[in-house]
Order: structure tokens, then sequence, then C-alpha cells
């Protein structure tokens, strides 16, 4: 079974405009960590934003914000005023059982996001 | 800002010969990574590594696999007998400790083509 789902595979967003990308998770663990990353053209894995299963409040870093409702298992990533620069691979990732030293992250498919002018 | 380095970026092989992807962490991190995305799909998890042994490893990653720290700085990744489907990019990263926010930063990648 896919712990990680990206639904999505391309997104097509105007410049300025919010874009949600989907995330769900599956997990039996009390204890995990949610990560979103942006891998633009050029390769690289860029961290976004992260989400513990604990925090209460939803995860916000700049124009990022990560809609966490643990009930549902979701983690979408929600990004506002998108710019043409935010084209991009955006990958949803989990790391379950955050006492154990090393667990890997374990990621999506990933969604593709175009950003026209 | 630290950053997780990568060498070669690119690396071509024939089939059936050795290759190793070297990384050098960043230098005060314990724990450290190997992934691979083959073009235009999902990264997969190859295997981690603390305290000098592997910790976890997915099915990816098997006999013709292998991983070493062989000093203070550097982490390896050695394909022993390289297969077409081996073709990929592959990823090494690390993370500082056991932190409940604890990110992996990846390196840029090498970009491995078996022909």
């Amino acid at each position: 079974a896919q712990k990680i789902t990206q639904t999505q595979p391309g997104m097509f967003v105007q410049e300025k405009e919010a874009v949600t990308l989907d995330c769900t998770y599956d997990t039996s663990d009390q204890s995990y960590g949610l990560f979103w990353y942006k891998q633009p053209s050029s390769g690289e894995m860029i961290f976004l934003i992260y989400q513990g299963s604990y925090d209460e409040q939803n995860a916000t870093e700049g124009r990022y914000s990560l809609n966490f409702q643990k009930a549902r298992k979701s983690a979408n990533l929600v990004i506002s005023a998108s710019q043409l620069g935010d084209s991009a691979m955006y990958f949803c990732a989990m790391r379950e059982s955050l006492r154990k030293a090393g667990t890997a992250l374990i990621f999506g498919k990933g969604t593709t996001l175009s950003v026209s002018s | 800002e630290p950053e997780v380095t990568q060498t070669p970026s690119h690396q071509v092989t024939q089939m059936g010969q050795e290759v190793i992807l070297r990384c050098v962490p960043i230098s005060n991190h314990l724990y450290f990574y190997w992934y691979r995305q083959i073009l235009g799909q999902k990264v997969e998890f190859l295997v981690s590594f603390y305290n000098n042994e592997i910790s976890e490893k997915s099915e990816i990653f098997d006999d013709q696999f292998s991983v070493e720290r062989p000093d203070g700085s550097n982490f390896t990744l050695k394909i022993r007998s390289t297969k077409l489907e081996d073709s990929a990019m592959y990823f090494c990263a690390s993370s500082p400790g056991q932190g409940s926010n604890e990110k992996l930063f990846f390196g840029s990648g090498t970009q491995l083509s078996v022909l």
C-alpha cells in the first residue's frame, strides 16, 4: 500500500493565485512527521515545510502553509501568491516513528506545478 | 549555509562495471542516506546509515549495493555490477540528529547513466 499519495500529477495556476497540492498519507504510528520538498528543473531537492503529528497549529513558512487534517490523514501544501519561480515538482514525504533515529523519509510520486503569467 | 556535496555530477558507465558515488555530508550531521530517482519518477529510499552501520534499507538495496564511510567526511555508495535499470539520479542526504523537526538536507545528485 502507498504510504504517501499525491493524486495530482500536474497542476496549473496563474501568477499571484493560490494553489493547493494534495497529499494523503497512511500510517498506524502516533508519532510521525510530514514534509514537503520542491524539485525545480535543475534537480535539487529543496525543503519547504514540516508538520509534526502532534503539532496543533498548521505549519507556515512564508508563502507556504500546510493544511494538516489529522483525522483525514491529509497534509496539503498551500502556496499563496504563486510566482513563476514556483514552477517545479513538489513532493510530499513522511517519516514515521520519530523516536527511532535514521528512519527513512518516504516520498510520494510528486505533483508538477506550472505557473503561468 | 553548509551543504551536502556529491561527486561526480554525472557518471556514465558500461553495464557490468562498478561505480562509486561519493558524498560529503554536512560536517556535524550523524545520519546519512541514499535515495534514487528514475527520470521523472518518485524519489525512492535506498539506505540509511548511522554510527558506521546500516540502520535501514529498502528492497531496492540488494547485494549489488554497498555503502561505506571510509573516513570522517566521505560517504559512498557502490554499485558492484551496474545494470541498465540502475540509470537514475542518486541523491545523498544527511540529517543532524533526532529532533522532532528533523529534515533531510539533500545534495544536488549524481546522474548515473548505464549504457
